[in-house]
């Protein structure tokens, strides 16, 4: 089966950074990914990792980790817009998704 | 190019009805998962279809069940409708199953009540 562990709210200040891990045991894998979802709306890909490391896209960053189940989605510059869930999902080999429970990240002022 | 379409976007049902919900892919994806996601939670995968037949299922009962067209539309079912169903069903659409295909694209969704 799988597993899928991310912290269920966050804030943060606008302008700061913020840290988003995700920890996941799955019978399979074939690729982490990250979307944001506003209260609402459909998920919004974010980004994708099979490999270990880290990959950047502007202001996000995404790593992985699998020899420890881990990855972790990092926000810098944060902006009143980025108030949102975070939805970690593991891919498997058949391209079916399993996603956590997100992370309700609230941005201040 | 279009993108994942869902129709309706609400839906009020009473128990032990049945509903089924649309959803129109994005042009040239021949993949669609359906997800069950209730309020608070992350979405939950219900099935995925490929070129037409069913190609993986979650955790759901038989009651839920679906369809994909030729031209890669797909159909979500649910009969004998319980409180617990209200959720916002998404559906997403890919390009194949393999790992170049990884992007999954969400529509943006129906909200179903069930009373």
């Amino acid at each position: 089966g799988q597993n899928i562990d991310q912290p269920t709210e966050m804030t943060a200040t606008e302008g700061a950074i913020v840290q988003i891990n995700c920890t996941y045991q799955t019978s399979g894998f074939n690729g982490l990914f990250w979307y944001q979802q506003h209260a609402g709306e459909a998920p919004t890909f974010l980004s994708y990792n099979v490999l270990d490391g880290l990959e950047e896209k502007g202001r996000f960053s995404s790593f992985l980790s699998r020899s420890k189940g881990y990855s972790y989605l990092l926000l810098k510059e944060l902006q009143m817009k980025d108030s949102a869930s975070y939805l970690c999902a593991v891919k498997n080999a058949g391209n079916m998704l399993t996603f956590g429970g997100g992370t309700r990240l609230m941005v201040k002022p | 190019e279009t993108g994942v379409t869902q129709s309706p976007t609400h839906l009020i049902k009473t128990r032990g009805q049945q509903v089924t919900l649309r959803c129109s892919s994005q042009s040239g994806h021949n993949t669609v998962s359906w997800y069950q996601q209730a309020l608070g939670q992350g979405p939950q995968f219900i099935f995925q279809y490929y070129r037409e037949e069913e190609n993986g299922r979650g955790n759901f009962p038989p009651r839920f069940s679906g369809l994909q067209f030729p031209n890669y539309s797909s159909e979500l079912n649910v009969n004998a409708l319980e409180l617990d169903d209200s959720a916002l069903y998404l559906c997403a659409s890919s390009l194949g199953l393999g790992t170049d295909a990884y992007e999954q694209y969400f529509g943006p969704g129906t909200r179903l009540t069930v009373t």
